[in-house]
């Protein structure tokens, strides 16, 4: 599974959108690109995934440069609930192993 | 609809005693997962069963085991614990349409175990 780098912590204000930035220069073809987060002492919690196109969902949209060696986050009007670990993934899909790295810490404060 | 649901909560055990975590899912879920985090590390998993009977190891699967015991439930053992085992304890499940296809894994609340 190819690896991921993400900076170890960030902060925004509250209301402002929340950028986090994935870099995976060595990601194949196959592997998609997952986001997780942890708010603390809770389970991991799926945000949203993409293959190669852009996505947005109800909770945030995920931008791919078009070389797929890196990929940002948005959450668009973070709010204080928001503070949390983020987690970027790449693997193959199903049947394969999600490794999940250290993370990026948000941190949103009022 | 509860999800991915974990017994116990919370556990302290000594030395060498042994005891198993539950897992249960309540989703169709074919493929299960158990993981273990550490403080200040992100999550390493333990073992994952991509189908009921089936089970295979991960990054860290020394001293543990597991059973798949159906589709709903896939419980870790530790038979002998170790203050190494001292973690949180994630089980998940995923849907798990094939390979290559997407996956969201939908994690429980945790077990958090202490060993002295």
């Amino acid at each position: 599974d190819a690896k991921t780098t993400q900076p170890p912590s960030m902060d925004c204000a509250e209301g402002r959108a929340a950028n986090l930035p994935c870099n995976h220069s060595t990601i194949s073809g196959n592997e998609y690109v997952y986001w997780y987060r942890q708010i603390h002492s809770q389970g991991p919690q799926y945000i949203i995934h993409g293959l190669k196109n852009n996505e947005t969902n109800e909770m945030a949209s995920l931008i791919i440069t078009e070389d797929r060696k890196s990929s940002t986050l948005i959450l668009p009007h973070a709010t204080l609930r928001d503070t949390a670990v983020y987690y970027c993934i790449v693997s193959p899909g199903a049947n394969s192993k999600l490794t999940f790295g250290k993370g990026i810490t948000l941190s949103v404060r009022p | 609809n509860a999800g991915v649901t974990q017994t116990p909560k919370f556990q302290v055990l000594k030395t060498g005693q042994s005891m198993t975590l539950q897992c249960a899912q309540d989703m169709n879920h074919n493929s299960m997962y158990w993981y273990r985090q550490d403080p200040g590390m992100g999550l390493r998993l333990i073992y994952y069963s991509a189908s009921e009977g089936t089970t295979d190891k991960g990054e860290v699967p020394n001293g543990y085991n597991v059973s798949r015991l159906n589709k709903r439930e896939f419980s870790l053992r530790l038979e002998s614990a170790a203050p190494s085992q001292t973690s949180v304890y994630f089980c998940a499940s995923s849907e798990a349409l094939g390979p290559f296809q997407r996956e969201t894994q939908y994690f429980g609340p945790g077990t958090r175990l202490l060993v002295l």
